[in-house]
Parts: structure tokens; sequence; C-alpha cells
């Protein structure tokens, strides 16, 4: 089992829908959630980090953290086809970022 | 501008050439990552470093080297490059490793 594993996709959401996406984790020590973007080619950008149970919200993007069940997710609501990328969860262990494979998010006009 | 540059953007080389990847930061950080990313793989730590002096291996250290002699460089050095070291390279930076990641723009490496 994959410390961090996310759906590799891909996903395929009508513009101006809800994306969902999700990611488990196998450590229950870890502290610190991360959301990147990744666009092909590009390096990853962070979107929305998490360290509490619940969620948080920033513009159209909302992160959920689950400890209990280990799962964090992120959801894009009005999805653009600028969203179209890669998205990258990342969980903190110690001293290192564990990354899951990304889940390709494509938008469709 | 913050930022972090990396060295070069493109690499072809052959098996068994000494390499060394440059990496640096002008924001001031503590912490710093070598990553490859491999399709299907993602994100996969190679090495980071705490601080001045202070590094440690990450999850697929083998066949890397690294040094953190100053604060804002740290190179990547391929001592005997092989064929499955051909990947795509970032370098990250941020204050500690529950903060955000600020990343290099990457070095796409070729080993044959």
């Amino acid at each position: 089992q994959k410390e961090v594993e996310q759906n590799s996709g891909p996903l395929s959401v009508p513009e101006g829908a809800i994306a969902s996406l999700n990611c488990t984790y196998s450590d229950r020590g870890s502290q610190s959630f991360f959301w990147y973007r990744q666009y092909s080619g590009k390096s990853p950008e962070l979107i929305m980090f998490i360290y509490s149970n619940g969620d948080k919200e920033d513009g159209r993007f909302t992160a959920q953290l689950n400890k209990a069940s280990q799962y964090v997710s992120l959801l894009i609501r009005d999805s653009q086809p600028s969203d179209s990328a890669t998205y990258l969860c990342a969980v903190n262990r110690n001293y290192q970022l564990i990354w899951g494979a990304g889940t390709k998010l494509i938008i469709k006009p | 501008e913050a930022q972090v540059t990396q060295n070069p953007r493109y690499l072809i080389t052959v098996t068994g050439k000494k390499l060394t990847v440059t990496c640096s930061q002008n924001m001031n950080h503590e912490y710093m990552s070598w990553y490859r990313q491999d399709p299907g793989l993602g994100l996969r730590q190679i090495y980071y470093s705490m601080n001045v002096e202070v590094t440690d291996k990450g999850d697929v250290p083998e066949g890397y080297k690294v040094s953190r002699k100053e604060k804002r460089n740290f190179p990547l050095i391929l001592e005997s490059p092989s064929p499955n070291q051909t990947s795509l390279y970032f370098c990250a930076s941020s204050l500690d490793p529950s903060y955000e990641q600020y990343f290099g723009p990457g070095t796409r490496l070729t080993v044959t």
C-alpha cells in the first residue's frame, strides 16, 4: 500500500460543475496536508493546505480533512477549463513530504 | 523576485559521466529538497536539507549526493549516472516541511 494514494484519473468534469478529488494516507501521525496543481511540463504550485479536521475554503477551492478516516479531499466549484491539470496531494511526515501520484483533471467546455 | 532556480533545464548525458544540477533560492529558506518525478509515480524525495551542513536521505537516495555549504544553494550530484536516473528533477525550498514548498522550473535529465 502506498503511503499517499490518489486515483490517477483522468477525471472528466463539465465546465461549471464541481470537481471532487480525493486522497488517502496511511500514517496517522501526519500533521500537514497539501494540494498542489501541476500543469503539463511545469512545476507544482500550491493550491491549499490544511492542518485541522474539517473544511477550509479559499475562493472556488475547498479542502476537507478527516483524520479519523485518513483522507483529504479537494473540491473545485464552478470548474473552468483553466483548472485542467494534474492535482497532487502531499502529506507531511516528520521532515519529509510524501506525495501521491496525482489525479489528472479535465474540464470539458 | 522570490524564486528557485535550477540549471541546466535540459541535459542529455552518457552513462558514468559525472554531473551536477545546481539549485539556488533567494528566500532565505532553511529547508530544501530534491525530487524526481516519473510517470505514474509522482514526486519522490531524493534528499533534503534542514539547514546548512544538515542533509538527510529521502526515499530514493541511491546514486545521488548533495551538499549544503551555503543556505541558498543545494546542488544535486550524480557521480556515475545510469539510464534509470533518466527523469524530471525538481528542487524545492521552504521555511519548513510543514509550509508551502516553492519549486524550481525542473531539470529534464536523459542518461543514455
